[in-house]
């Protein structure tokens, strides 16, 4: 299938935002999620952001969405070293409501 | 509180050898999938399961096979162990309907062929 796509790497100071963009390819997907991955672990869901909604707030993260570019956007406020870890983005496609992965962004904080 | 369990954490094999990677929740979730996670590469949908006794394939089927006998329990079975397929996979569930959960993941088998 079509590629859900990230950049590969971020790196922020620690105290700035950081915004982690991802392009997805399914226009009728309906759910669309963030997840963590520190090392060694698994995966951690973070957020999620219905189709019907252009943004969604919880407290650090604000997820923005973009349906008719097919982009999302995390956003982590005040980033911090506990924040350093891989960022997937994933869509919820078809009628099996399987989850596409983007390759992740490696996200680095610097104190 | 178990979540999704995966066994085991770690295996080492030899080419050509067979294992079966061991998934099982407790949160009668109907959806279970197995992914491959390798570098730069995210997550690939390997096989998955809509209930007991559904399974069908997802975009790198080969060289699996899986089986859904139970709600609780989706085993992943390699045949004949290549290199290609040191990786570390996850197991993952989820309830249809229920979006906003997402899917909840085990902690993973990291898989070495030589």
């Amino acid at each position: 299938g079509e590629d859900v796509e990230q950049s590969l790497f971020l790196s922020v100071r620690e105290g700035d935002s950081s915004v982690i963009n991802c392009t997805y390819t399914d226009s009728s997907s309906t759910y669309l999620y963030w997840y963590k991955q520190e090392p060694g672990a698994g995966l951690q869901l973070l957020t999620y952001i219905f189709s019907n909604m252009d943004m969604k707030q919880d407290q650090r993260l604000t997820v923005l969405l973009n349906k008719k570019d097919k982009h999302l956007s995390l956003r982590i406020a005040d980033t911090q070293t506990g924040d350093s870890a891989i960022y997937f983005c994933a869509e919820k496609r078809g009628s099996q409501g399987n989850l596409i992965f983007g390759k992740g962004t490696k996200l680095s904080v610097k104190p | 509180n178990a979540g999704v369990t995966q066994t085991p954490k770690f295996q080492v094999l030899k080419t050509g050898q067979s294992m079966t990677l061991q998934c099982a929740q407790d949160m009668n979730h109907e959806y279970m999938s197995w992914y491959r996670q390798d570098p730069g590469m995210g997550l690939r949908l390997i096989h998955y399961s809509v209930g007991a006794g559904i399974t069908d394939q997802g975009e790198v089927p080969n060289g699996y096979n899986v089986s859904r006998s139970t709600t609780e329990d989706f085993p992943l079975r390699l045949l004949s162990a290549a290199p290609s397929q040191t990786s570390v996979y996850f197991c993952a569930s989820s309830r249809p309907g229920q979006g906003r959960n997402g899917y909840t993941f085990g902690s993973g088998t990291r898989l070495t062929v030589v």
